[in-house]
């Protein structure tokens, strides 16, 4: 079984631009996390989506949107970045009704903001 | 809310010691626990989780971990440490969303060096 997918793997921009990262689940599952990992601020919970709709919000600012596809795929956007959103972008996915939420992260996406 | 606390954001061990990585967390309700591991360059990789079936907690590669209710504690444990084995570990807990999702709250993480 094919685990979580995220496209790309790495990524450079300037400041103000806009960025699309995407994230495949595992076949199967329904819902889909975003989560920002930075040294600084650590692991954070940025969104959620399920059904194609977004179920949980992180404390994040209104420039960081995402979607979900109806074949579960999802996608995170950023806008007007700044220097602060260089990161790594690990999406998540959960198999709904699984008693523990256990969630199966992929590799991520290095955003390197110049 | 949901927090994690991870005691050393570094720990260094030689190959063959023993390793322990300590976790506390802040609930008053049993939670779900989680410990991930991440090597450089790569997303996480679960090592072990506690639902509530057993205390003692085995994992993969050699991992366990113990749920203390008591201590509020959830300290992952190698008897035996491999060069392998360097990498970062996260702690876990879930917070729940009135939406029924379960998102993670990570502690900070600790850095394990092995040493020959």
């Amino acid at each position: 079984k094919a685990g979580v997918t995220q496209t790309p793997r790495y990524l450079i921009k300037t400041r103000g631009q806009q960025v699309t990262l995407s994230c495949s689940p595992i076949s199967g599952h329904r819902s889909v996390s975003w989560y920002q990992q930075t040294p600084g601020q650590g692991l954070q919970f940025l969104f959620e989506y399920f059904s194609e709709t977004q179920r949980n919000k992180g404390n994040f600012p209104g420039r960081f949107s995402g979607r979900q596809f109806s074949n579960s795929r999802s996608e995170m956007n950023v806008s007007t970045l700044e220097l602060g959103d260089s990161a790594l972008y690990l999406c998540a996915s959960t198999r709904e009704g699984a008693g523990d939420n256990e969630q199966f992260f992929g590799p991520g996406t290095r955003l390197t903001v110049l | 809310a949901q927090s994690v606390t991870q005691l050393g954001s570094h720990v260094s061990v030689s190959e063959g010691a023993l390793v322990l990585l300590r976790c506390n967390y802040s609930s008053s309700v049993p939670p779900y626990l989680f410990w991930y591991v991440q090597y450089p360059n790569q997303g996480l990789q679960l090592l072990l989780k506690y639902t509530s079936a057993a205390t003692l907690v085995k994992g993969i590669n050699g991992f366990e971990a113990e749920f203390k209710k008591s201590e509020t504690s959830f300290h992952l444990t190698k008897p035996s440490a491999h060069m392998s084995d360097a990498a970062e570990y996260f702690c876990a807990v879930t917070e729940s969303a009135n939406t029924g999702f379960q998102k993670l709250v990570f502690g900070t993480g600790t850095r394990l060096l092995v040493s020959p």
